[in-house]
């Protein structure tokens, strides 16, 4: 089973500031996704990095793979307080799907 | 589009009662079906999958059983519940490359 372990576990920061989290397995990934997570709902697909250096932009967030593929990190510029929430990172190989523990994100107005 | 659906969202149930907890699939065949627990905030921890009807994958021993009686239904079950099985469960069908669509959990209880 991949083990994917994604730091920091808990982030707290000021509206406004940007942030870097991470995602790292010892295997090499097929493909890793990046979720958002409100509470007491599921998580929702943010975004699919398939490709070694690939970067990809959804608004003010900006995910990079890898160029070997075993890593990956999340960029959040001028983080506002809807961000607030977990984000998970996750990845499979023959049918099994796995996920890092996550990092909860909170940003104060 | 696909859809998932899970049901119930909230149940609290006393020490030693059944479970049954359902997730169903709109507008997809044979889709790969997932049941996680999540602690308090955390990771997902993958309890069963399945990839076909009657196909069912344990990842973790414990007081809980799945099913998967029809394409694109996926049952979590249990006869007697423990006060650890307490948690949030989600449910999940797996598309190309892996991305995964959940649906809205249940805050599971036990008393």
């Amino acid at each position: 089973t991949q083990l994917l372990e994604q730091s920091p576990q808990f982030l707290s920061i000021q509206e406004g500031e940007n942030l870097t989290v991470y995602c790292n397995s010892s295997s090499v990934f097929s493909s890793l996704q990046w979720y958002r997570q409100e509470p007491g709902e599921g998580p929702v697909l943010l975004v699919t990095v398939v490709t070694g250096g690939e970067v990809k932009k959804l608004k003010r967030l900006t995910f990079q793979f890898g160029d070997a593929r075993k890593d990956s990190s999340l960029h959040i510029t001028a983080a506002q307080p809807g961000d607030t929430g977990l984000y998970l990172c996750g990845s499979g190989a023959n049918s099994k799907l796995t996920f890092g523990k996550g990092i909860t994100l909170s940003v104060r107005p | 589009s696909q859809t998932i659906h899970q049901w119930p969202a909230t149940l609290v149930q006393p020490v030693g009662s059944p479970l049954s907890l359902e997730c169903t699939v709109e507008g997809t065949s044979n889709p790969n079906l997932y049941w996680y627990r999540q602690a308090a905030g955390r990771g997902l921890q993958l309890l069963f999958y399945s990839v076909g009807i009657g196909q069912i994958s344990s990842e973790v021993p414990q007081n809980l059983s799945a099913s998967r009686p029809q394409d694109r239904q996926f049952i979590l079950s249990s006869k007697k519940l423990l006060l650890s099985d307490s948690g949030f469960y989600l449910c999940a069908w797996v598309g190309r490359n892996t991305e995964a669509f959940f649906g809205q959990g249940t805050r599971l209880t036990v008393v």
